[in-house]
């Protein structure tokens, strides 16, 4: 099975970098996605991670480390419109067509 | 538009009376999914369909049920619905399993059991 953990809270301020935590237990891996969910709407995506290293798009920025289990969404410039839930999300590299879903960050972007 | 769509968006039904989620994709994706979410518990799967009658668990299939008879559709059906299935819920695509790591989702319905 698979387990990740990421906070459930972080609040900045506009302008500001933040950075939200995703570790991972998982018995097998392929990959670690992100996705934003704004209250009462869809999630959607935004980032993903295959190898060791930083992905850029522009104002956010993801990164994986396979040998410590771990990986984070960078945020910068925050803006309000960045308040929402982000979400880590997990493929099974035994079963391509599982996923795990971590419990979700809620950002919220103070002025 | 490029989508996928979920009806109905908002259903309240009384234990045990059988209701269908539909879910549709216009992209010609092969993979599908079904998720439920629950407050502080983010999304958790249902099942999944990596192409036409292929179909699989997920993490909770408990009390569902899915079918995959076309590409583009992949309904939800609770046979018996009951109080703790009550959630939000929401459909998914990706281009294949092997893109399933980046998923279009649905708007969402939101179902009360009573």
């Amino acid at each position: 099975g698979q387990s990740l953990e990421q906070p459930s809270e972080v609040t900045a301020v506009e302008g500001a970098i933040v950075q939200i935590n995703c570790t991972y237990q998982t018995s097998g891996f392929y990959g670690l996605s992100w996705y934003q969910q704004h209250d009462g709407g869809a999630p959607t995506f935004l980032s993903y991670n295959g190898l060791d290293g930083l992905e850029e798009t522009g104002r956010f920025s993801s990164f994986l480390s396979r040998s410590d289990s771990y990986g984070y969404l960078l945020l910068q410039e925050l803006q309000m419109k960045d308040s929402a839930s982000y979400f880590c999300a997990v493929r099974e590299d035994t079963n391509a067509g599982k996923s795990t879903f971590g419990d979700g960050t809620t950002l919220t972007v103070k002025p | 538009e490029a989508q996928v769509t979920q009806n109905p968006r908002y259903l309240i039904t009384v234990t045990g009376k059988k209701l269908t989620v539909t879910c549709s994709q216009n992209m010609n994706h092969e993979y599908m999914s079904w998720y439920r979410q629950d407050p502080g518990l983010g999304l958790r799967q249902i099942y999944y369909s990596m192409n036409v009658e292929v179909t699989d668990k997920g993490d909770v299939p408990e009390g569902y049920k899915v079918s995959r008879k076309e590409k583009r559709n992949f309904p939800l059906i609770l046979e018996s619905p009951s109080p703790n299935q009550t959630s939000l819920y929401f459909c998914a695509s990706s281009l294949s399993s092997g893109t399933s790591y980046e998923q279009y989702f649905g708007p969402g319905t939101r179902l009360t059991v009573t």
